[in-house]
């Protein structure tokens, strides 16, 4: 069954610190791996995408990571800021199925001062 | 360059009324797709349009829903006869030509829907 999942449920930390988000998935065969930010209340927001053969890809403080051998990806955040708080998604998508994007029921994060 | 535009972003009915929710994608995206988040759950894909054509309709219920996307104007969402069940946030999304897997799919803010 293809599936999406995510550690932790949910995460507080202080600001300024850093921090690592998980995603494991039972998706196959794959496509790409993307992780979004969702705001409450806010649509989805791109972070990264990864294909197959990417190991690591940066956005300002957010570097995801991934390894398709063992089918697990990471997020971490560098000095993480109070507008970090939020869901932060992970979506597989199934290779030649142009609709089928498997989300992660994502970890909330809370960045407190 | 407007990004997805949805609206409403709120929407109450009552059991048994209709919803439609309205979608327009970005600017010359052609591709759009539903998707429907219960609260404290992950998004659930509903349907794939592309213009006058539904492309996959794997993910949307059988009965009382439906989706357009015509040559003009936005893609609906429609739910008839609404039931308790029905409320959520339900997500559109849009990516441009010939980047469906492997491109950006960029979101709207979603309209929630609460049926009382």
């Amino acid at each position: 069954k293809n599936q999406v999942e995510q550690s932790p449920q949910s995460l507080i930390i202080l600001e300024g610190k850093n921090c690592t988000l998980q995603c494991n998935y039972t998706v196959s065969p794959f496509s790409n791996l993307r992780w979004y930010k969702q705001d409450t209340g806010r649509g989805p927001v791109s972070l990264t995408i990864m294909t197959f053969s990417e190991n690591t890809k940066s956005n300002g403080r957010y570097t995801a990571t991934l390894d398709a051998d063992t089918k697990q990806s990471s997020l971490h955040i560098t000095a993480s800021q109070l507008s970090d708080s939020a869901s932060y998604i992970c979506v597989v998508t199934i290779a030649y199925n142009t609709d089928k994007l498997i989300f992660g029921t994502g970890t909330r994060l809370q960045v407190f001062p | 360059n407007a990004g997805v535009m949805q609206n409403p972003r709120h929407l109450v009915r009552r059991r048994g009324q209709e919803a439609r929710l309205r979608c327009s994608p970005m600017k010359g995206h052609s591709h759009v797709y539903w998707y429907r988040q219960l609260p404290e759950e992950g998004l659930k894909f509903m349907v794939y349009l592309q213009k006058e054509n539904i492309i996959d309709e794997s993910g949307m219920p059988k009965e009382r829903f439906s989706a357009e996307f015509p040559k003009e104007g936005p893609s609906i969402l429609r739910i008839q006869q609404v039931v308790r069940g029905d409320s959520a946030a339900y997500f559109c999304a849009s990516s441009a030509d010939g980047d469906r897997n492997t491109g950006e799919l960029f979101f709207g803010e979603g309209s929630r829907l609460t049926v009382l």
